[in-house]
């Protein structure tokens, strides 16, 4: 089946250093969603992507859709304390966008 | 601000119990879904309803079943809970097609179950 390889799987990093995690994959996508979760919360919407190439950003947060359309990547610029949480890629299907397919996750660790 | 609500957040109970975990949206969005989540693993989807009266199985087998009988409401429920059923369950929701932000998920806070 369709997978998204996550990477990397984990980060501790210092308070204050970029962060860079990817997803990818061998499969074509037409959207790519990037999430967030807290502890005990449910995800919560990054960034989406819509259109190969493109670049988004949201604060200190940029995504970009792959121009393959079979990646896409999240930075964090100058992380803060908060940002600790579970990252999430999720990507819709090019040819049947019934099913959204996840990444297992990045597991970010910021320490102040 | 979250407008999808799960009840309970928390909940513990005995093997054997029936329990039904409530999901409601307010966004009007016809599509729904159930996922199921052990901590800081990934998603898995179990059921998913495209509308009133339609549910479907997602990609992991459970044992659960749902219902949707209203467009805002999407309940989960467990006939006989055992301890595998142990998990964080999250349901989430998002608009139809041609609809603004139609391939955007929308999530609950989640229900953590434990089974003893």
């Amino acid at each position: 089946g369709q997978q998204l390889n996550q990477s990397p799987q984990s980060m501790f990093i210092q308070e204050g250093e970029d962060v860079s995690m990817n997803c990818t994959s061998s499969s074509i996508f037409n959207t790519w969603l990037w999430y967030k979760q807290d502890p005990g919360e449910g995800p919560v919407l990054l960034i989406a992507l819509y259109k190969a190439g493109e670049l988004t950003s949201n604060g200190r947060l940029t995504a970009q859709f792959g121009i393959t359309r079979k990646d896409s990547f999240l930075n964090i610029s100058a992380s803060i304390p908060s940002d600790v949480g579970i990252y999430f890629c999720a990507a819709y299907n090019a040819g049947n966008n019934r099913k959204l397919i996840w990444g297992l996750g990045t597991s970010l660790a910021v320490n102040p | 601000e979250a407008d999808i609500y799960q009840t309970p957040r928390y909940l513990v109970i005995g093997t054997g119990k029936k329990i039904t975990l409530e999901c409601s949206q307010t966004m009007g969005h016809d599509k729904m879904y159930w996922y199921q989540q052990d901590p800081g693993m990934e998603l898995h989807l179990i059921h998913y309803s495209y509308g009133v009266n339609s549910t479907e199985k997602g990609d992991l087998s459970s044992e659960s079943t749902v219902s949707r009988i209203r467009t805002e409401h999407f309940p989960l429920t467990l006939e006989s809970a055992r301890p595998s059923h142990t998990s964080q369950y999250l349901c989430a929701s998002r608009p139809g097609q041609g609809s603004s932000g139609a391939n955007v998920l929308t999530f609950g806070a989640g229900s953590r179950l434990t089974v003893l």
